[in-house]
């Protein structure tokens, strides 16, 4: 079936490197989610893009729909250890629900 | 914001019994209620999308005798997980859909985990 891919599966970094997470399909999104999720904890949405080409920044946090509608990225800059966590992508191919990525699990140490 | 609520956020039970958990959208009217399993260190998988008052659709190999739905009103659903054995062991999670501004924002419940002695 239909599924996004997301690279990469994990990252370390440290504290104050950049970060940037990537999500793609092989067909057009209308619209395109991010996620994240904290060890032990639920995933909590963080933006939604819908226009292609779109650029939404979140302090830190730089989130890019690709002309195409066809691939996302995540991008954080200097990295803090409260950013620990997975950052998922998500996309809905038909109806409402939600198709998760795999998700790229950030580890940064201080 | 939207908010969602799930209980319980844990329980452990022995295997051949059922677990029942509730997902509750606390201030809005959620069209649709989704439940999602996700195992340890994997992403979240969907099982079933439910409408209120018509029968939950479930995502192909989820047994939906064995993860009954039940979505009672427009702010309530329920996931029973009969006869349930330790492969069932897994994180729990719901989330609630309004169709806010025709975007269809999801919002999810902080997620129940289960274990199955």
């Amino acid at each position: 079936g239909q599924q996004v891919m997301q690279i990469p599966q994990y990252q370390h970094v440290q504290e104050g490197e950049d970060f940037t997470t990537y999500c793609n399909s092989s067909t057009t999104l209308s619209n395109i989610q991010w996620y994240k999720q904290r060890p032990g904890g639920h995933p909590v949405f963080l933006i939604q893009l819908v226009k292609s080409g779109e650029v939404k920044k979140q302090k830190r946090l730089t989130f890019q729909f690709g002309e195409a509608k066809k691939n996302s990225s995540l991008h954080i800059t200097a990295t803090q250890t409260t950013d620990v966590g997975t950052y998922f992508c998500a996309v809905r191919f038909s109806g409402y629900a939600l198709n998760f990525g795999k998700g790229t699990s950030l580890l940064v140490t201080p | 914001g939207a908010v969602v609520s799930q209980h319980p956020s844990w329980v452990i039970c022995k295997s051949g019994t059922s677990v029942k958990i509730e997902c509750r959208s606390l201030d809005f009217q959620a069209t649709t209620m989704f439940w999602y399993r996700q195992f340890p260190k994997q992403s979240l998988m969907l099982m079933a999308t439910s409408n209120e008052g018509s029968k939950a659709t479930y995502e192909q190999g989820v047994e939906k005798d064995k993860f009954l739905i039940n979505h009672a009103s427009l702010t309530l659903s329920t996931l029973t997980v009969t006869s349930a054995h330790p492969e069932d062991s897994s994180f729990y999670i719901c989330s609630a859909s309004t169709a806010a501004g025709g975007l269809y924002e999801q919002y999810f419940g902080p997620g129940t985990r289960l274990t199955v002695t």
